[in-house]
């Protein structure tokens, strides 16, 4: 099983719907999540950070977190064509210095 | 606030050279850590600089080793250079590295022919 598992992609959604991506993690003991957005050729730029159980809104990202589940998923409303990218699941374990283990990301593709 | 940087954006290496990569950090982040990006094997970790001492290792061979500086400035130095060694290395900065999100630079694509 590996240790952080995206759901498989590519996924498609028209303009203005809702993409929903999905992430669990084996290590029950991981503490701060992360999303990260990667447009092709270019490096990891972070969107989401959530450390808690529940939901974590900005804008139009919101972030949820169930650690009984050991599960984090990440919703984009009224997706844009700008938001095609691929999306990237990292979690951070105890006292693991600098060290984030990354899902093998979610290629989103929104189309007009 | 400036982002992270690295230099150089592109390197063409053959086998069996060395390499070395720089990363400045974001103004007042102490902690770098430095990741590499394939396609086969997505992000893994390299290591961790805090303080300039090395507080976290990946699983990768010694060929791959890293320094920081007091201006915590870092680098990473690849030494024998492999086919294999060709991918995106970036760099993110962190004020601790600890719970902090991890920022990344625009990273270093390295060709090994």
């Amino acid at each position: 099983q590996k240790e952080v598992e995206q759901n498989s992609g590519p996924l498609s959604v028209p303009e203005g719907a809702i993409a929903s991506l999905n992430c669990t993690y084996s290590d029950r003991v991981s503490q701060s999540f992360f999303w990260y957005r990667q447009y092709s050729g270019k490096s990891p730029e972070l969107i989401m950070s959530i450390y808690s159980n529940g939901d974590k809104e900005d804008g139009r990202f919101t972030a949820q977190l169930n650690k009984a589940s050991q599960y984090v998923s990440l919703l984009i409303r009224d997706s844009q064509p700008s938001d095609s990218a691929t999306y990237l699941c990292a979690v951070k374990t105890g006292t693991s210095y600098g060290k984030l283990t990354f899902g093998q990301g979610t290629i989103l593709t929104v189309h007009p | 606030k400036a982002g992270v940087t690295q230099t150089p954006r592109y390197l063409i290496k053959t086998r069996g050279q060395q390499v070395t990569l720089s990363c400045s950090p974001i103004s007042g982040h102490r902690s770098v850590s430095w990741y590499q990006q394939t396609p086969g094997q997505g992000l893994q970790f390299l290591f961790e600089y805090f303080s300039e001492t090395q507080r976290n290792k990946g699983n990768f061979p010694g060929r791959f080793s890293g320094r920081q500086f007091s201006n915590s400035r870092s680098e990473m130095n690849v030494s024998t250079l492999e086919l294999g060694d060709s991918a995106l290395y970036l760099c993110a900065s962190s004020p601790d590295g600890d719970s902090s999100p991890l920022h990344f630079g625009n990273g270093t694509r390295l060709t090994v022919t």
